[in-house]
């Protein structure tokens, strides 16, 4: 079974402009979360998804919006960007049903804003 | 609110000594606690869940709801263990992970 998949997996923007990225997940997994994994502030949540809708958001500002489609795949979207949105964002997938709430991980989108 | 705390952020062992990171966490509803684990070029994956109460790679973790803790714990390290070990709390929709801790195992 293929794993959870992420592009573009390397991408360098300038400050102000806008990125997508998407994540492709398990096959058959209907949740999917959304993650920035920097240094200094480690893993933190950003949004999680479940049959197009967003369940939860995390204290992020207004720039970072996501979606999820019909298929289950899910897009970020970070407009407005700024230095200090460099990180790796990390999407996860779960099999919604189960009690372990286990997240599959990708490999992450390493975005460098310059 | 929930929180996750790994108070050590870098944990050097010998191989073939007990190794131990600690993991509280401060949650009003019901837990859902596991440790993550990232390998050199790895993804992040799974080491193992309060729920199923099994070794895995030879690493337990017992909750301790009285002390609110998770703590990770191994008799006899080896050094494939080396690697970034994150503790989480599942609850309200979120994973929410703990600072991480680095641990190297040396020969």
């Amino acid at each position: 079974k293929a794993g959870v998949t992420q592009t573009p997996r390397y991408l360098i923007k300038t400050r102000g402009q806008q990125v997508t990225l998407s994540c492709s997940p398990i096959s058959g997994h209907r949740s999917v979360s959304w993650y920035q994994q920097t240094p200094g502030q480690g893993l933190q949540f950003l949004f999680e998804y479940f049959s197009e809708t967003q369940r939860n958001k995390g204290n992020f500002p207004g720039r970072f919006s996501g979606r999820q489609f019909s298929n289950s795949r899910s897009e970020m979207n970070v407009s407005t960007l700024e230095l200090g949105d460099s990180a790796l964002y990390l999407c996860a997938s779960r099999l919604t049903g189960t009690t372990t709430g286990e997240l599959f991980f990708g490999e992450g989108s390493r975005l460098t804003v310059l | 609110a929930q929180r996750v705390t790994q108070p050590e952020k870098l944990l050097s062992v010998f191989k073939g000594a007990p190794v131990e990171l600690k993991c509280n966490y401060s949650y009003s509803g019901s837990p859902e606690l596991f440790w993550y684990v990232q390998y050199s070029r790895q993804r992040l994956q799974l080491l193992l869940r309060h729920i199923s109460r099994e070794s895995i790679k030879g690493f337990t973790a017992d909750l301790n709801k009285g002390e609110t803790s998770f703590h990770l714990k191994k008799p006899f390290a080896q050094e494939e263990d080396s690697a970034m070990y994150y503790c989480a709390l599942r609850g309200d929709y979120k994973l929410s992970f703990g600072a991480g801790t680095t641990v190297t195992v040396r020969a």
